[in-house]
């Protein structure tokens, strides 16, 4: 199976570390999201890469995320000084250009404590 | 901005059909998707519609009215395994999705 992968599925880390997570899309997928899942909500969009290009960030997204897509393949999301409220599920997800089916890998979920 | 708005539940017995709405307000619309998650699990992607009327994919269809700023997913003939939330999401730049719909199927 070559789905989206995910690395870590599970991240516990003190408020103030910095944590990254890396998403490996599907290979041939030019295009690859990164969402935030908190329980009973839906995903929130936090960035998007077209290839190596990041097209569109979140406005609520704080100067503290940063995602990069340095071959346009795999990505990595970095959370500098993290708080409390990051703890949430980060769901990566990749696609084709040109449509909109978007395909998640498991999520990594992020625990501040 | 762009905002979608759900049912937060809906309950529905197996064999039943059941019908969960999505309005939004968006600018830049590109077309409506809808996704499937199971707890614990990741949103697995349903359909799309574009342009307005019925697709129709197995026991799942969907809906858009383009003017009217809305669409549905209508799930035919429920299984226990369809037990599980579904997200409408807008497409353009980016994707908002819903809040979602937590259907329950009882036997």
């Amino acid at each position: 199976d070559t789905g989206v992968s995910q690395d870590p599925r599970h991240k516990i880390t003190k408020r103030g570390q910095n944590v990254t997570f890396r998403c490996d899309p599907i290979s041939e997928h030019n295009r690859l999201y990164w969402y935030r899942q908190t329980l009973g909500q839906g995903p929130e969009f936090l960035t998007y890469f077209q290839n190596e290009a990041q097209l569109e960030k979140s406005r609520l997204l704080s100067d503290r995320f940063s995602a990069e897509r340095p071959k346009g393949s795999f990505s990595t999301l970095e959370i500098q000084r993290t708080e409390q409220g990051d703890s949430a599920m980060y769901l990566c997800a990749s696609s084709l250009a040109r449509t909109y089916e978007q395909y998640f890998g498991p999520g990594t979920r992020l625990t501040v404590t | 901005g762009q905002s979608l708005e759900q049912p937060s539940e809906v309950t529905a017995v197996e064999g039943a059909i059941v019908q969960i709405n999505c309005t939004y307000q968006t600018s830049g619309f590109y077309g409506l998707s809808w996704y499937q998650q199971h707890d614990g699990g990741a949103p697995t992607f349903l359909s799309y519609n574009a342009l307005d009327g019925l697709e129709e994919t197995g026991r799942f269809s969907s809906f858009l009215s383009r003017s009217d700023s809305y669409g549905y997913l209508l799930l035919q003939e429920l299984q226990m395994k369809d037990s599980a939330s579904y997200f409408c999401a807008v497409g353009g730049q980016n994707f908002v999705f819903g809040p979602g719909t937590r259907l329950s199927v009882l036997p």
